[in-house]
């Protein structure tokens, strides 16, 4: 089946950027996305990029696909101790777009 | 907008007994609704495929007798773990989409907090 594989940990200092890497193996990925979960909270979309793109920035945050590496990434600019929590990387695929394949999660530790 | 809500958040049950969890849109209807399991540590596995008004499709390795999902309303699904065990100890989420909405991207699920179960 689909695999997506995000390290565990990331620890940056306030105001550093934080870059998030996930690497999936499923070719036929449509959209990829990033969700962020924080203690008690659901899952909260922050970004998606389709496939065919190579990077989307939205405010401080900049996603970078390379397909052909099947490698995912998220930079969060000027990172604040409010962006301190998991974040997952999904993707779903042309066969069956409402199913997500999930990574493990990054924990981010923002220090002031 | 787009409030996905889970009742309950935890639960601890005795082994044996039937637990049920609700998952509920506040604010959009659903007719597709999804449930997932989150062990420690590890991504979010997607069990079943929550469908107002028909039966629901399990994953792979999902028993179905086990976990009992009802979808009988836009705004409503419940998973039912029946006899649980400890091994069915876990988080549960559940996400929706709001298919008629049109103030975001089509393809977004709106996640649950989550619910807590543990089995003694």
């Amino acid at each position: 089946g689909e695999d997506v594989e995000q390290s565990l940990f990331l620890s940056v200092r306030e105001g550093d950027s934080s870059v998030i890497n996930c690497t999936y193996t499923d070719s036929s990925s449509t959209y990829l996305y990033w969700y962020k979960q924080e203690p008690g909270a659901g899952l909260q979309l922050l970004t998606y990029i389709f496939s065919n793109m190579d990077m989307k920035q939205d405010q401080r945050l900049t996603v970078l696909l390379n397909k052909k590496d099947k490698h995912l990434s998220l930079r969060i600019a000027d990172t604040q101790t409010g962006d301190s929590a998991i974040y997952f990387c999904a993707e779903s695929g042309v066969r069956n777009f409402n199913k997500f394949y999930f990574g493990s999660g990054t924990k981010l530790n923002v220090k002031p | 907008g787009a409030v996905v809500s889970q009742h309950p958040s935890w639960v601890i049950c005795k082994s044996g007994t039937s637990v049920k969890i609700e998952c509920r849109s506040l604010d959009f209807q659903a007719t597709t609704m999804f449930w997932y399991r989150q062990f420690p540590k590890q991504s979010l596995m997607l069990m079943a495929t929550s469908n107002e008004g028909s039966k629901a499709t399990y994953e792979q390795g999902v028993e179905k007798d086990k976990f009992l999902i009802n979808h009988a309303s836009l705004t409503l699904s419940t998973l039912t773990v029946t006899s649980a065990h400890p091994e069915d100890s876990s988080f549960y989420i559940c996400s929706a989409r709001d298919e008629l909405g049109d103030t975001h991207f089509s393809n977004e699920q709106f996640f649950g907090p989550g619910t807590r179960l543990t089995v003694l």
